[in-house]
C-alpha cells in the first residue's frame, strides 16, 4: 500500500514563509503532487515533482528528495488568501490512469 | 472552458436510500475519476473511469458503484446510504497521458456534499 504523512496544521503571519512537508512510503514511485484546496473549494493541482530537487512556480516551490521518500512545498511572501488546505499526493504504481493516494493535508492559517 | 460540474451540489438523505452523482468532465478529458473526502478519513480514490470502462477501483464496498458515458459523463451510485457515508463527493476529470507524463494532475469539480440521517 501507500501511505503519505503531513503535519496537521501550521500557524503563519503575513508576508512570511511556511514549509510543509510530506513523507511517504509507497510500493514504487513515479512522483509527488501537491494540491491546494480552500474550505468550500475543489482541490487545484499545484506542482509536480519526479525528480529530485527544487521546482519554483512564482511563490511556490515544491522540493523532492526520493532517497529519502521525502518532499516539501514552500510557499513564500504568504498572503491571506493562501490560507487553505494543502495536500501531496502519490500515483499508483501498478495501473495506467489517475489512482491517487492522498496525505492527510496540512492546514495553513495565515495571520495578519 | 468549463470546468468539471457536479449536481447536485448538496443534498440530504435517510438511512437506506440511495443517491446518484453526477459528473460532468472537461471537454476534452475522457478520465473521471472520484474521491470521497471526509474530516476523518481524508480525501480517498473510490474509482476512476476511462472511455467507459472502469480502470481502478479504490477499496469501497461494494454499494458504491459508477459507470460513464459515451460522453465521458459520469455518474456514481450509492446504495443502502449508512451515515458514515455523509461526506463530499469530489469527481476530476484529467487528460489520459502515458505513465512517464503523467503528472498526477487532476481537475477536481467543487464536490456534492452529501448528509445522511
Amino acid at each position: 500500500g501507500q501511505s503519505l504523512e503531513q503535519p496537521s496544521e501550521v500557524t503563519a503571519v503575513e508576508g512570511a514563509i511556511v514549509q510543509m512537508n510530506c513523507t511517504y512510503q509507497t510500493s514504487g514511485f513515479y512522483g509527488l503532487s501537491w494540491y491546494q484546496q480552500h474550505d468550500g473549494g475543489a482541490p487545484t493541482f499545484l506542482s509536480y515533482n519526479a525528480l529530485d530537487g527544487l521546482e519554483e512556480t512564482g511563490r511556490f516551490s515544491s522540493f523532492l528528495s526520493r532517497s529519502d521518500s521525502y518532499g516539501y512545498l514552500l510557499l513564500q511572501e504568504l498572503q491571506m488568501k493562501d490560507s487553505a488546505s494543502y495536500f501531496c499526493a502519490v500515483r499508483e504504481v501498478r495501473a495506467a490512469g489517475n489512482k491517487l493516494t492522498f496525505g492527510g493535508g496540512t492546514r495553513v492559517l495565515v495571520k495578519p | 472552458k468549463a470546468g468539471v460540474t457536479q449536481t447536485p451540489r448538496y443534498l440530504i438523505k435517510t438511512r437506506g436510500q440511495q443517491v446518484t452523482l453526477s459528473c460532468s468532465p472537461i471537454s476534452g478529458h475522457r478520465s473521471v475519476s472520484w474521491y470521497q473526502q471526509t474530516p476523518g478519513q481524508g480525501l480517498q480514490f473510490l474509482f476512476e473511469y476511462f472511455s467507459e470502462t472502469q480502470r481502478n477501483k479504490g477499496n469501497f464496498p461494494g454499494r458504491f458503484s459508477g459507470r460513464q458515458f459515451s460522453n465521458s459523463r459520469s455518474e456514481m451510485n450509492v446504495s443502502t446510504l449508512e451515515l458514515g457515508d455523509s461526506a463530499l463527493y469530489l469527481c476530476a476529470s484529467s487528460l489520459n497521458r502515458g505513465l512517464i507524463a503523467n503528472t498526477g494532475e487532476l481537475f477536481f469539480g467543487e464536490g456534492s456534499r452529501l448528509t445522511v440521517l
